[in-house]
């Protein structure tokens, strides 16, 4: 069962370069999340869908851009990848997108740009 | 402004001693709560969850969380840490009403156990 999986789990960029990450949820779950993670700031919410074919921002959502592919699928872009953007990012997903429903997060993607 | 705090930035005890990590939140109502556990290298996994009812909820890996709501305090305790807890606690909580999709976040308990 592997619930939440987030591809790839480590990548290297140079400044400028762009690429996505990809996540993929097998729980049938409708909201889907992305997050990015910093010492000392704890989870910030980048974008999130709410449901298929739905997507809005989050707290941090300037420098990326997502796609809800399908109900299991929910991509991260960065189009052109600045030092800021050093972080892990965390994929999650709920059964629905409402305030009692618990995430379900994958192992996180560690991305270091140069 | 809706929040979540953890006073404690990091705590270390020694194994087999007794846990209590602090949360209280700024929220109008009472909402859901969750505490998650980040291992070294890996993604949140929840812990427990408190909706309604019973105050004192059980969870995994023998935690348990007592929700205050004179305090707005959710705090975790374990009776006995063992070497494996050393890892990263998070609280959380949710909305029960509007349209706020989203879970707030406190930044985090570093938990470190000595042997």
């Amino acid at each position: 069962n592997a619930g939440v999986t987030q591809t790839p789990k480590f990548q290297v960029l140079k400044t400028g370069q762009s690429m996505t990450l990809q996540c993929a949820q097998d729980m049938n779950h409708n909201s889907m999340y992305w997050y990015r993670q910093d010492p000392g700031m704890g989870l910030r919410l980048i974008y999130y869908s709410a449901s298929e074919g739905t997507t809005d921002k989050g707290e941090v959502p300037n420098g990326y851009n997502v796609s809800r592919l399908n109900k299991r699928e929910f991509s991260l872009r960065l189009e052109s990848a600045a030092p800021s953007q050093t972080s892990v990012y965390f994929c999650a997903s709920s059964l629905q997108g409402v305030g009692n429903q618990p995430q379900h997060f994958g192992d996180g993607t560690r991305l270091s740009i140069l | 402004a809706q929040s979540v705090t953890q006073p404690d930035i990091h705590i270390t005890v020694s194994e087999g001693a007794s846990l209590e990590l602090r949360c209280n939140y700024s929220y109008g109502a009472t909402p859901y709560l969750f505490w998650y556990v980040q291992s070294p290298g890996q993604g949140l996994q929840l812990l427990l969850k408190y909706f309604s009812g019973d105050t004192l909820v059980q969870g995994i890996k023998g935690f348990e969380a007592e929700f205050k709501r004179s305090q707005s305090s959710f705090n975790l305790r374990k009776p006995s840490v063992h070497w494996s807890d050393a890892a990263e606690y998070f609280c959380a909580v949710g909305a029960r009403a509007g349209n706020n999709r989203k879970l707030i976040w406190g930044l985090g308990t570093s938990l470190a156990v000595n042997p």
